[in-house]
Formats: structure tokens, sequence, C-alpha cells
């Protein structure tokens, strides 16, 4: 069935450093694509998202490019900071009820 | 505006017990998730309600998991009996359609320990 594909973690990086978590996504239909954040003890937050090929979703420095061709959705940082240590969550969404289909999750953890 | 209300925030309860959460979505949107996230996971879809009618509930564990709709705005979820393994935060999400496609909104989670 529809799914998504995220690297395993954690992802240990140091400040400033430069992020990127791959997604990627099953081909079926013309999915909505979306990355969420998990901050320690709180709920989903949206982060950013992308309705159609070749659309760039962008918030707080984060990136992410819908890549039909390759069926990618990775999220990209510039510069990291110790406030973006999270879970990072990559999801689409399936089917005509356009329910969320979450991937693992990926533990980014960045240090002073 | 208010984001989707939850609670209770933390449970535990010994197995075989029975335990209920609530959840009231942003006003106006039709569409309401529950899911269930275990530790190290991803969350993953319980029901879909669209107003009070069930969508998707194909990975509701129907022996033991049950979830209403009543009026098409709050819900809540239950699980009888409990066991070990439905340890996990539940999630409810609200969501509506706009210009700029689908909007989903989160609640901040209920954590249940079954012990």
């Amino acid at each position: 069935g529809d799914s998504v594909t995220q690297m395993e973690g954690p992802v240990t990086l140091s400040e400033e450093a430069f992020l990127t978590i791959n997604c990627t996504y099953t081909a079926t239909g013309y999915p909505s694509l979306f990355w969420y954040v998990q901050y320690p003890g709180e709920g989903l937050q949206l982060l950013l998202k992308a309705t159609k090929a070749d659309d760039k979703g962008s918030n707080k420095g984060f990136e992410a490019t819908y890549r039909k061709e390759t069926t990618s959705f990775h999220l990209e940082k510039g510069s990291v900071q110790v406030s973006d240590s999270a879970v990072y969550f990559c999801a689409r969404t399936q089917g005509g009820s356009e329910k969320l289909v979450f991937g693992k999750g990926t533990k980014l953890t960045v240090n002073p | 505006e208010a984001g989707v209300a939850q609670s209770p925030r933390y449970k535990i309860i010994e197995k075989r017990q029975s335990v209920a959460f609530w959840c009231n979505p942003i006003s106006g949107h039709a569409t309401l998730y529950w899911y269930q996230q275990i530790l190290g996971q991803g969350p993953k879809l319980l029901i879909q309600f669209q107003n009070n009618g069930v969508v998707d509930d194909s990975q509701l564990p129907k022996d033991r998991f049950s979830a209403e709709r009543l009026k098409g705005v709050d819900s809540t979820l239950k699980i009888q009996p409990a066991k070990l393994e439905d340890s996990a935060v539940y999630l409810c999400a609200s969501s509506t359609f706009s210009r700029q496609g689908r909007g989903y909104t989160f609640g901040s989670g209920t954590r249940l320990t079954v012990v």
C-alpha cells in the first residue's frame, strides 16, 4: 500500500551544520506531502507542505521540494540550531479520504 | 483560533481496565482523525470521521477499540479491555479544505500507559 520511507535516525549534528533528512514516497495518485515536527513532550506541528510536483515548501529556514521523478521530499536546512532538536516526520495524503500516512520519524539532536 | 483540545493529558491504567479519551476539534472542521503513536514510531491512523460518519476504520482493533463522534463535533475513543501493547500516545486531529489545500491540526495527545 501507500507508504512513506524516512532515513533512519538518530541524527546528531553540531550547531550551524547542514541538515538533510531523506524522505521517499510510493508513487500512487497525486499526494500532498508534509513535514511535521514534534518537540519533546509536545504534539505534532506542521513544518511545511507541498501539494504538487516541483512545489517547494519552506518555513523557519527549512525547505523541501516535491520531486515527482524521484518520488522524494527531502528536508533541508542550511544551518541548524540547538532549538531544532526534535523528531521530524514525513507524511503524505492517501486516497480519496486524504488521510495522512506517516513515516517512522527521524530524531535530530543538535549540539552547541 | 483555538486548537484541537484533548483530555486527559496522561492516563495510567492496569491491563484489562477500560479507558476513554476525549477530543474537541477546531470549530468548523468536518473531518476528525484518531491516531495511535507508539514510542519510536510514526502515528498510525485508527479511525477517520467525516461529520458524524465513519470514513475509514480499517486499522481500528474493533474487538477492543470503539469511537464515536456524536453530532459531528466532539469525539471519544474508548479501549475496553486495555492490553499492555496499547501503551502509546493517542493523537486527535481535525482538518478542513481551503484554497491552500487540506490543512491538518493535531492536538497535544493523551499519553496512555498500561501496566
